[in-house]
């Protein structure tokens, strides 16, 4: 079965500090894994695809099949990064699971 | 136009009311969704339209009844809610094709049944 698994509701780091929001997938078939992100007020909005590899806002996410993981990671992290931010997986039928999400602060 | 549109922005409606939540993109998506999310929690799927045909249905009550009236809005027609239902609705769209395709989604329509 499908499941996107996000083991921290609540993630605080300090202004500046390394971040990690953890995401594990199961899915029996290739993936295709994506971070959204949903700030204050705003609409949940896509930040990150794996199959792009790119950078935004300075966060990466690398698949690691071996691990069926996903995980966001930015070195330093901005106060403007405090969001909510939930880990996606593409299923068959243009199904979309979510993960439960993780709440990042970045305290100044 | 790279938005989906969603109307209202926010219903208070009766458990003996009708109404309807509107959705609208003009991105050429194929796939529209319907969403609904409690406040901390993540999207729960409710509906999926491919090609304006109705592919899945998340096991909702009937109370709830989507309607795709063309490739470019979703419609969720609401009857006889119940204060549970109370929560934001969001309408997504993706295109339906093969490959990678984010979904983009809408504000949302905050309801409140009283």
């Amino acid at each position: 079965a499908q499941r996107v698994t996000q083991p921290e509701k609540l993630l605080s780091v300090f202004k500046g500090a390394p971040v990690e929001l953890k995401c594990n997938y199961s899915y029996s078939g290739s993936p295709e894994l994506f971070w959204y992100v949903q700030y204050s007020r705003q609409r949940l909005q896509l930040l990150l695809r794996h199959i792009s590899r790119e950078s935004i806002k300075g966060f990466t996410a690398d698949l690691n099949k071996g691990e069926t993981s996903f995980h966001l990671k930015k070195p330093f992290a901005q106060e403007e990064d405090s969001a909510m931010y939930y880990c996606a997986l593409r299923g068959a039928g243009n199904q979309f699971y979510f993960g439960t999400g993780t709440s990042l602060t970045v305290i100044p | 136009d790279t938005e989906v549109t969603q109307t209202p922005k926010h219903l208070v409606m009766g458990m003996t009311n009708k109404k309807s939540l509107k959705c609208e993109q003009h991105m050429g998506h194929r796939a529209m969704y319907w969403y609904k999310q409690k406040a901390k929690k993540p999207p729960e799927l409710m509906f999926v339209y491919s090609y304006e045909k109705l592919s899945i249905n998340e096991s909702v009550p009937s109370r709830f009844s989507p309607e795709c009236p063309n490739s470019s809005l979703l419609n969720l027609h609401l009857h006889a809610l119940q204060p549970e239902d109370s929560a934001l609705y969001l309408c997504a769209s993706s295109q339906d094709s093969g490959g990678y395709n984010e979904q983009f989604f809408g504000p949302g329509t905050r309801l409140t049944v009283l």
